[in-house]
């Protein structure tokens, strides 16, 4: 299975910082990749598709990039709410899998 | 509006096995296909398996081979995740997922199995 890393684990901010948050696959992995927004006892929230394209209802603030092994998502301006989890999958391979997650903390 | 509903919490003893299901409403089930997540409390998401609910097409992740069987009743619009020898690391919620163009875009509610003798 492609195994999927993230960093950094853990990150503190504040509100109103611009946020990067780092993905790297094991292979490539073109631009199958996911990037996803989970809060404590609730599931996962789809953020981004394909790699940089933005799920209908996500805030703009959201953005993806990246291609081959190396993505990245950036929150542009932190907002309270988006205190969270984050992870990316690939979906290059009919056997999916994530990232360990990026806890993004006050 | 697209829901998909897990049945409720599982207590299991180590070696037992657990079926939990996903009934999808509000889209046409066979059209999506299903992805199984499962997290342990505390961990991060773990990619189990996939499966196409039309042809009935399945994908395990290497660490559940052999453990874990994804089927489907289409009269009922419900998924299913079986995971056998289970043990004390299987204790987890476990989500089913609708899945579009490979992306999860709606999440069942999770279902915790907890594994104890």
């Amino acid at each position: 299975d492609i195994q999927m890393t993230q960093s950094p684990s853990s990150l503190s901010a504040s509100v109103g910082d611009r946020v990067t948050i780092t993905c790297r696959a094991s292979q490539s992995v073109s631009s199958y990749l996911n990037w996803y927004q989970q809060k404590p006892g609730i599931a996962p929230k789809l953020l981004i598709y394909a790699a940089s394209s933005l799920q209908s209802g996500v805030p703009s603030r959201f953005s993806g990039s990246g291609s081959g092994t190396d993505f990245t998502l950036t929150i542009s301006i932190l907002q309270p709410e988006d205190f969270a989890t984050y992870y990316c999958q690939q979906i290059y391979t009919t056997r999916y899998s994530f990232g360990q997650g990026t806890k993004l903390e006050i | 509006q697209v829901q998909l509903v897990q049945s409720g919490a599982e207590v299991k003893k180590p070696g037992a096995s657990v079926k939990v299901s996903c009934k999808a409403s509000g889209y046409s089930f066979i059209s999506y296909d299903i992805n199984w997540v499962r997290q342990a409390t505390g961990q991060g998401l773990e990619w189990m398996g996939w499966m196409n609910p039309n042809s009935g097409n399945t994908a395990y992740a290497q660490k559940f081979q052999g453990r874990v069987t994804i089927t489907r009743n289409t009269s009922i619009s419900t998924a299913y995740m079986e995971l056998t020898s289970l043990r004390s690391e299987d204790t987890a919620v476990y989500y089913c997922a609708r899945v579009i163009r490979g992306s999860s875009d709606y999440w069942g509610q999770g279902t915790l199995v907890t594994v104890s003798s």
